[in-house]
């Protein structure tokens, strides 16, 4: 079955960088593109750009651009989401999920992020 | 960047009762409009894609209707699984964007 497992919690200070992984088993990893969405506490859901899995090729929401990169790992099956210069704002859960018809069909379990001084 | 908003905010109903979303975006979508379901602590779970097809597992007491800029997922037959909050969420241009949400709880 389709799983996405992602990375633990973390507490980052103020102006560190943050990696998330994702980790993707049961299809085939390479034909699929990922999305990044975030979720501050008791708020909405924000769009924070995709990355196919199999090119590599990215697009990032404006709001983050300079500030996160996507990478992956084809012998890994894993997605990884690098925020940088970490503000309080950025304490959120973050999630990976996965596109199939321009929608978000399976998505992994959450990583939440604090940021505090 | 296409703003979807969703009514009501948050909304009660007894189990049985037929209950209605809307969603209303900025600018067409052309059925690029997907429907999901958060309960708390839990990730989104898809529930409707394209507006108004039913994703694979779904109980069939969730539909979607389809327009160029309004839409509404309904639930037919409200059950206490589906106490929740629903996000509305386009994907026909970058950056995809999402309704604030609609809480449903019991009356």
């Amino acid at each position: 079955q389709v799983q996405l497992v992602q990375s633990g919690a973390e507490v980052k200070k103020p102006g560190a960088s943050v990696q998330v992984s994702c980790r993707a088993s049961g299809y085939s990893f390479s034909s699929y593109v990922i999305h990044w969405v975030r979720q501050a506490p008791g708020q909405g859901l924000e769009w924070m750009g995709r990355i196919h899995a199999g090119t590599s090729n990215t697009k990032y929401s404006e709001q983050f651009q300079g500030r996160i990169t996507f990478t992956r790992d084809t012998s890994a099956s894993t997605v990884y989401m690098e925020l940088s210069s970490l503000r309080s704002e950025d304490t959120s859960i973050y999630y990976c999920a996965r596109d199939t018809y321009d929608d978000l069909d399976f998505w992994g379990q959450g990583t939440l992020v604090t940021v505090s001084s | 960047d296409i703003q979807m908003t969703q009514s009501p905010s948050s909304l009660s109903a007894s189990v049985g009762d037929r209950v209605t979303i809307a969603c209303r975006a900025s600018q067409s979508v052309r059925n690029y409009l997907n429907w999901y379901q958060q309960k708390p602590g839990k990730a989104p779970k898809l529930l409707i894609y394209a507006a108004s097809k039913l994703q694979t597992g779904v109980p069939s007491r969730f539909s979607g209707s389809d327009s160029e800029t309004n839409y509404t997922l309904t639930i037919s037959g409200l059950q206490p699984e589906d106490f929740a909050t629903y996000f509305c969420q386009q994907s026909y241009h970058t950056p995809w964007t999402f309704g604030q949400g609609t809480r449903v709880d019991i009356k």
